[in-house]
């Protein structure tokens, strides 16, 4: 089993470009959400998706949007880039329960 | 709305030593509690998890406990290693909000040898 896996590594973007993020979970987890981490803080959620559909959101502006494909797999798309984007991008996957998490995707906007 | 803090922020110890990393939240209303580790610049590793029901779950040399009532959580590392140097998170699910996890801002530990 590979885990929760995610994609790009790293990213760097100027600010007012788009960025796209992928994140594929874990072997039968039908649940994936994202989460922003800035240096220093703890994980913010972002928003969670099941069935290919937004179940919950946190407070982001909707600058950030996602989605998720038929076989779990999610996209968090952010556009208009600030600075204040920059922060590492964490997915995490769960089939009722307990929370896994990917390595992350690092995001630097310039 | 349901907040977590993570005491100490930082803590360094030498080799060996036992210690204790506190975090507590202001809703008691929880669903579970989860500890995390997280080595800088990567993801979380999940450490222990446990159910509202529980008092506490033990991982090795970990040891978590849940006091609901009192609205803390501590864990315990026995035996410390310079391989336990990392940042840990403490996370709670709400039964409220439904199903986001609630981070604390992690205390930083440093093991030395």
């Amino acid at each position: 089993d590979a885990g929760v896996t995610q994609s790009p590594t790293h990213l760097i973007k100027t600010r007012g470009q788009q960025v796209t993020l992928r994140c594929s979970p874990k072997s039968g987890h039908d649940t994936v959400s994202w989460y922003q981490q800035a240096l220093g803080q703890g994980p913010q959620f972002i928003f969670q998706y099941y069935e290919e559909e937004e179940r919950q959101r946190g407070n982001f502006p909707d600058r950030f949007s996602g989605h998720q494909f038929p076989n779990y797999s999610s996209e968090l798309n952010v556009n208009a880039l600030l600075l204040g984007d920059s922060a590492l991008y964490l997915c995490a996957s769960s089939f009722g329960g307990e929370q896994f998490f990917g390595p992350g995707t690092r995001l630097t906007v310039l | 709305k349901q907040e977590v803090t993570q005491i100490p922020a930082a803590l360094s110890v030498p080799e060996g030593e036992n210690l204790v990393l506190n975090c507590s939240f202001t809703d008691s209303a929880i669903y579970n509690l989860q500890w995390f580790r997280q080595d800088p610049g990567k993801g979380l590793t999940s450490l222990l998890l446990i159910q509202s029901s529980q008092r506490e779950q033990t991982s090795g040399r970990l040891n978590a406990s849940l006091d609901k009532s009192s609205g803390r959580s501590t864990l315990y590392i026995a035996a410390s290693q310079p391989g336990d140097s990392a940042t840990y998170l403490c996370a709670v699910k709400s039964n409220q909000a439904g199903t986001a996890l609630i981070f604390g801002k992690g205390t930083t530990l440093s093991v030395s040898s």
